[in-house]
Formats: C-alpha cells, sequence, structure tokens
C-alpha cells in the first residue's frame, strides 16, 4: 500500500488480556516508530527500529510492553496483562533514512486499544 | 514541567482569520522543529519543518522558530474550514534521527 498500515483500527481487551497491534510500514523505509497517544494528549515516544534492530526503547512503559520486526519490515507491539491506563491510540510511524534529522515520519491511522 | 508545552484550546476562529498557534520548550538542545496536523481518528501528518531558527513559508502556512526564546510558531492565513484539526508542534534533537518530542496539541476549528 502506499500508506503505513495498522491493524487492528479498534480493539476491546478486558483488564489482563494480551493484545497484540500489527504495523505494516512504508516499503523501504528503514526506520519504525511506536508513539502512544492518549485521549487528548499528543503522541509519546515508546520504541525505534533501524531495519530488525531494536535502537531505542527507552520510552516503553513498563516490561508488559514489548515490540519486535524480526525481518526489518512489519512490527509488532505487544502489551501483556493489559491495564486500564494502556487504553490510548497506538501510532506506527515510518520513515527513510537519509541522514541525522532529516527522515520525515510518516504515520499510520493508529490501534485504538481500549481496556475495560 | 515538560520538555515542550501546547495550550490545548479549544480554539474557534471564523472562516478567513489569521490563526496563530504556538509552543514553547526548555531544552536548548532541540534543533529541528516540525508542525503536524492531526484529523480527528487519523495519524499526524507532517505540516512544516524548520531547522534552527528561522521562519519558513508554504503557502497559507508560515513556521516561525525563535531558538532564544525557546518559541515556535505556526500562523495560517486566509483559514478555511478543512484546517478544523489538530496542531501538533515537535522537536527533536540534532545529531541523529531520535525520537520526536510532541507538545499536547492545539485543538483548532475554522468556523464557515
Amino acid at each position: 500500500g502506499a500508506g503505513v498500515s495498522q491493524s487492528p483500527r479498534y480493539k476491546v481487551a478486558k483488564r489482563g488480556q494480551d493484545v497484540a497491534l500489527r504495523c505494516d510500514p512504508i516499503s523501504g523505509h528503514v526506520s519504525l516508530f511506536w508513539y502512544q497517544q492518549a485521549l487528548g494528549q499528543g503522541p509519546e515516544f515508546l520504541t525505534y527500529f533501524q531495519n530488525e534492530a531494536q535502537l531505542d526503547k527507552s520510552g516503553l512503559p513498563s516490561d508488559r510492553f514489548f515490540a519486535e520486526r524480526p525481518e526489518g519490515s512489519v512490527s509488532t507491539l505487544k502489551i501483556q496483562r493489559t491495564q486500564q491506563e494502556d487504553s490510548a491510540v497506538y501510532l506506527c510511524a515510518s520513515s527513510t533514512d537519509r541522514g541525522p534529522g532529516t527522515g520525515e515520519l510518516f504515520f499510520g491511522e493508529g490501534s485504538r486499544l481500549t481496556v475495560l | 514541567q515538560k520538555e515542550v508545552e501546547q495550550d490545548p484550546g479549544p480554539l474557534s476562529v471564523p472562516e478567513g482569520a489569521i490563526v496563530s498557534l504556538n509552543c514553547t520548550y526548555s531544552n536548548s538542545a532541540f534543533q529541528y522543529f516540525m508542525w503536524y496536523r492531526q484529523y480527528s481518528r487519523k495519524g499526524p501528518e507532517l505540516l512544516m519543518y524548520t531547522y534552527s531558527s528561522g521562519n519558513k513559508e508554504d503557502g497559507r502556512f508560515t513556521a516561525q522558530v525563535d531558538k532564544s526564546s525557546k518559541y515556535i510558531s505556526l500562523f495560517i492565513r486566509d483559514s478555511q474550514p478543512s484546517d478544523s484539526a489538530t496542531y501538533l508542534c515537535a522537536m527533536r534533537k540534532g545529531g541523529s534521527q531520535g525520537n520526536l518530542i510532541f507538545g499536547k496539541g492545539t485543538k483548532l476549528s475554522v468556523k464557515p
């Protein structure tokens, strides 16, 4: 596809359930980012991949959050034992790696997670 | 205090008005400054990108960066109802393609 594709668009989980959110970046984009956007807030950085390497995971809020990009393309964000405070929109973005600070981020439409 | 501060609004203006949006920041290491537009239930899309201080114009949009005051602005001239969205400022330190730090976003409504 032409843009970043995320699935599912909407997910309702009961507290304690595990969820997996998928991101399919723009073809050829080396860098991939995950952001969390709570209601009424700006996106907050979770983690960053360059190809299959996870170079920064400093934004992951707890060890219940795990992200992978095994073949350097599709990425999955997994949240174990979901809690109500995990309710948010999870945004994926990809970019070309053209040098320091030059890569424009292209965002997907997000996966909206509601934990009951 | 958050690294990037942005008034969440909401801001309501009549069609044709000039809109001024702004952010302040505390980290002098920020060198790349962006404005993103986010429509309801959509992902952010890049509007303007500025490196260091100065002005940049693109059609009806002008971005300004004043590093000495740690203050950035986005001006929208001849605002249209289609400009109704949330506007997010974002910034990044130099030296690496690291993560963006976003403001909270300002919700703008342009009334016909």
